[in-house]
């Protein structure tokens, strides 16, 4: 596929859990971007991917949230101890900051927390 | 601190008539201003940018934004709405030098095109 693609696409978990969300970036695009949208907040930055190293993890909510990013492509979002305020559209974005162009989103995870 | 506004909550037109979309930016230096449009149950599709250069740009499905320094504006533009075009528009800014780090997004407008 030519785009972003985030899995898995919807995810239901129980208070407490820990979870894992993917994404997979455009082909060659060295940066990478993990957002939150949400009724309440809109949409909220997280973490910023260059290659394997993050730059900027000032949107991280808490020490409950990390990511890594390995082979500078594929990124894993962690969540662990979920809580309700988790719930959200997790979208991830990854770009070829050369090219001036802009960010390239995927589809997101629908996350749900009971 | 950098950041972007959307005055407004929701835009109705109807269709064929001609829709702003307005968007403010607050940021230091030179500006990397984009637009993206959100459907339902979609992630956000990049729409156009400005980097510099001519303050008019033209984007997909026949938008176009207009730049304005003095104004600090950047607000989006179509000739003619259509129904297609109902959706929720985000205005950003790129906060890094150059086209690197995160965006900023404004809260996001929704546009109502009317048939």
């Amino acid at each position: 596929g030519a785009g972003v693609s985030q899995s898995p696409s919807n995810k239901v978990t129980e208070k407490g859990k820990d979870v894992e969300l993917r994404c997979d970036p455009i082909s060659g695009h060295t940066a990478l971007y993990w957002y939150r949208q949400s009724l309440g907040q809109g949409l909220e930055f997280l973490i910023y991917f260059q290659g394997n190293s993050a730059p900027d993890k000032s949107g991280l909510p808490s020490d409950r949230f990390s990511a890594e990013r390995t082979g500078g492509s594929v990124s894993t979002l962690t969540i662990q101890r979920t809580q309700q305020e988790d719930s959200a559209v997790y979208l991830c974005a990854s770009s070829f900051p050369l090219t001036s162009g802009g960010d390239y989103f995927g589809p997101g995870t629908r996350l749900t927390v009971l | 601190a950098q950041s972007v506004a959307q005055p407004e909550d929701q835009v109705n037109v109807a269709e064929g008539n001609p829709l702003t979309v307005k968007c403010t930016y607050s940021v230091s230096g030179n500006p990397y201003l984009f637009w993206y449009v959100q459907y339902p149950n979609r992630g956000l599709q990049f729409l156009l940018k400005y980097i510099t250069g001519d303050n008019l740009v033209k984007g997909s499905y026949g938008f176009e934004a207009e730049f304005n320094k003095s104004q600090t504006s950047f607000h989006l533009k179509k000739p003619s709405a259509l129904v297609s075009d109902s959706a929720l528009y985000f205005c950003a800014v790129r906060s890094g030098s150059g086209n690197t780090g995160k965006l900023i997004f404004g809260q996001g407008t929704t546009l109502q095109v009317k048939p």
